[in-house]
């Protein structure tokens, strides 16, 4: 079975500063991670996905996350936290069943809060 | 607008009564997937349909809840006898299946079921 765990239900920066966004993964199979956003009362936007071609990946609105298998972590970060990036961030991992990789198992969430 | 559409947004519903929810999704894609959002919570997978088909459903998808995706295009979930713990966000997505197992499923902006 797969799951993902997201440590901290809110994080609380200042524009400006580093923003950190923890996500630990459980798998029995290769994983395939992906990291959404959700801004109130919208749906999830797919900000960035590790699908084994890189470690390090880079996604859209300057944010990127590492995969290390060793610490079975995919955190997700930003140099400089904006006022618009305060939203709910979810980590996913691909569930592996009888058809394949198909269905997304997500995390609780982390709301990132940014202060000016 | 090319994006996954879901209508109603909001549904507001005595306890008892019936609901249905509708989801178009992108036009090209075959996979479509049904997911719950509560509050608090990330989105717990339903059910999930591979044109015509539905391939899986979650043990959360009770006796009272069906979902439909005739000639493979838009989809509806119905809810029967509609109780308090049906109140959440339900979430369509759609995906290609060559890409599905990476994760790139499209959200829609949901439907938030308000159960009184």
């Amino acid at each position: 079975a797969q799951s993902v765990t997201q440590l901290g239900s809110h994080v609380s920066v200042s524009e400006g500063a580093l923003v950190l966004l923890r996500c630990n993964y459980s798998s029995s199979v290769p994983p395939y991670l992906f990291w959404y956003v959700q801004y109130p009362n919208q749906g999830l936007q797919l900000l960035l996905k590790y699908t084994s071609a890189a470690t390090l990946v880079k996604g859209i609105n300057g944010f990127e996350a590492e995969f290390k298998k060793s610490e079975t972590s995919f955190h997700l970060t930003k140099p400089s936290a904006h006022m618009s990036d305060a939203a709910e961030y979810f980590c996913a991992v691909s569930r592996f069943g009888n058809s394949g990789y198909s269905t997304l198992t997500f995390g609780k969430g982390t709301m990132l809060l940014v202060s000016p | 607008d090319t994006g996954v559409s879901q209508d109603p947004r909001h549904k507001i519903t005595k306890r008892g009564q019936n609901v249905t929810f509708r989801c178009d999704p992108i036009s090209e894609h075959n996979r479509l997937y049904w997911y719950r959002q509560t509050l608090g919570q990330g989105p717990e997978f339903l059910t999930y349909f591979q044109n015509e088909a539905q391939l899986e459903k979650s043990r959360l998808l009770s006796d009272r809840f069906s979902a439909e995706r005739p000639k493979g295009s838009f989809s509806t979930l119905e809810i029967q006898r509609t109780e308090q713990g049906d109140s959440a966000m339900y979430l369509c997505a759609s995906s290609l299946t060559r890409t599905s197992g990476q994760g790139e499923a499209f959200f829609g902006q949901g439907t938030r079921l308000t159960v009184v």
